[in-house]
């Protein structure tokens, strides 16, 4: 168990949809970053954000947004949801303040479905 | 901008060892990282190399050549539990980590 919590585990959903996608970081990290694994595909950043503002954008599509809230919970939000988008959803964090070991803690993932 | 190379894919028979390359073309470049992810699962971390040098843990070592924007993960004693994904992922400024895509490692008996 990495700490990460990630929900859902598991949405299926249809095309034109939105659907929200959270993530609660293990305790005391600042960092939350989001990537994108499709089917058989490497991971594909999409944005960071430390401590509530953003830090570092990705790949992410202008229908994908996302946030950090004052909790250090992020939520990451999938617009105009299209087939293509059918992936694995993965949240990591890292960096308690002041340490950089290159260590990313990944959730187990939310599996996108699109229909 | 930033890439990584890595091979797609290496079989190797258990007990053997193997060596996953990983080349990285970036600014800002503070270290290289490696993964390891089974099917449906989440990545999980192996080893971080920020200077040269061989770093080892267990039966897993990594290597990086800052000169040469090279790295590699060496796996000894291979297990049939080995068999995975490995990847090489670069940490640049700010934390951003950026990802290979990938070397898909089978283990045969």
């Amino acid at each position: 168990d990495s700490g990460v919590t990630q929900t859902p585990k598991h949405l299926i959903t249809a095309t034109g949809q939105r659907v929200t996608l959270r993530c609660s970081p293990r305790s005391g990290d600042l960092s939350v970053y989001w990537y994108q694994q499709s089917l058989d595909q490497g991971l594909q950043f999409l944005i960071q954000y430390y401590n509530g503002e953003e830090r570092a954008k990705g790949n992410i599509l202008e229908r994908f947004s996302a946030q950090q809230f004052p909790d250090l919970h992020s939520e990451l939000n999938l617009s105009s949801l299209e087939l293509g988008d059918s992936a694995l959803y993965f949240c990591a964090s890292s960096a308690k303040a002041g340490t950089n070991t290159g260590e990313l803690f990944f959730g187990e993932g939310s599996r996108l479905t699109v229909l | 901008g930033q890439s990584l190379e890595q091979p797609s894919e290496v079989t190797a028979v258990e007990g053997a060892i193997v060596q996953i390359n990983c080349t990285y073309q970036t600014s800002g470049f503070y270290g290289l990282s490696w993964y390891q992810q089974h099917d449906g699962g989440a990545p999980t971390f192996l080893s971080y190399n920020a200077l040269d040098g061989l770093e080892e843990t267990g039966r897993f070592s990594s290597f990086l050549s800052r000169s040469d924007s090279y790295g590699y993960l060496l796996l000894q004693e291979l297990q049939m539990k080995d068999s995975a994904s490995y990847f090489c992922a670069e940490v640049t400024g700010g934390f951003k980590t950026i990802f290979g895509a990938g070397t898909r490692l089978f283990v045969k008996a």
